[in-house]
């Protein structure tokens, strides 16, 4: 069984501040997606990233995957309270396998 | 393009007793997941269509859960008898095959109550 680990768990900031979440694998994933979940609705796709050492950005977030695909991390810049969100990474194993493991997430405040 | 549909968006039943939950995917979607997320987690497949055959339904609890999708369209997930620990939220995804990076589309999702 393939886990994603989430770290840290809860996370509150101030606005205007930065912040780095983690995801990280034992497992190598095929790819790997953010998605941000609000409260009421279902997760919604931020960012795919499949090749190792990739990084993609979206206006102030930063996406990483790691080099041997195991892990990712997601670093918000100038944090604002719209970014306020439960942040989910999910790994897909293999090319023409459409299932995805999600890790727990990572529970994000930004305060004004 | 109309995202993905869910109904009931909450429900509270007590236990022992049955639930059903509908899902219409994107239009044109040959696939499509329900997940269920229990608070504080991420969600966790519970079974995946692919058109109306079923790919995998490994973590499905099938002594108390049922889901189908007969014509390769909508869907229902079924719980029967429900118990306590069912209380979750029931998400359903649907994806278009060859999508890039498996890219999948939530619906709002269905919250479970078992009293």
């Amino acid at each position: 069984t393939q886990l994603l680990e989430q770290s840290p768990q809860f996370l509150s900031i101030q606005e205007g501040e930065n912040l780095t979440v983690y995801c990280n694998s034992s497992s190598v994933f095929s790819s790997l997606q953010w998605y941000r979940q609000e409260p009421g609705e279902g997760p919604v796709l931020l960012v795919t990233v499949v090749t190792g050492g990739e990084v993609k950005k979206l206006k102030r977030l930063t996406f990483q995957f790691g080099d041997a695909r195991k892990d990712s991390s997601l670093h918000i810049t100038a944090a604002q309270p719209g970014d306020t969100g439960l942040y989910l990474c999910a790994g897909s194993s293999g090319a023409g396998s459409y299932q995805l493991t999600f890790g727990k997430g990572t529970k994000l405040s930004v305060i004004p | 393009e109309a995202g993905v549909a869910q109904s009931p968006r909450y429900k509270i039943i007590e236990k022992r007793q049955s639930v059903a939950f509908w899902c219409n995917p994107i239009s044109g979607h040959a696939t499509l997941y329900w997940y269920q997320q229990i608070l504080g987690q991420g969600p966790k497949l519970l079974i995946q269509f692919q058109n109306n055959g079923v790919v995998d339904d490994s973590q499905l609890p099938k002594d108390r859960f049922s889901a189908e999708r007969l014509k390769g369209v909508d869907s229902t997930l079924k719980i029967q008898p429900a118990k306590l620990e069912d209380s979750a939220v029931y998400l359903c995804a649907s994806s278009s095959r060859g999508s890039k990076g498996n890219e999948q589309f939530f619906g709002p999702g269905t919250r479970l109550t078992v009293l």
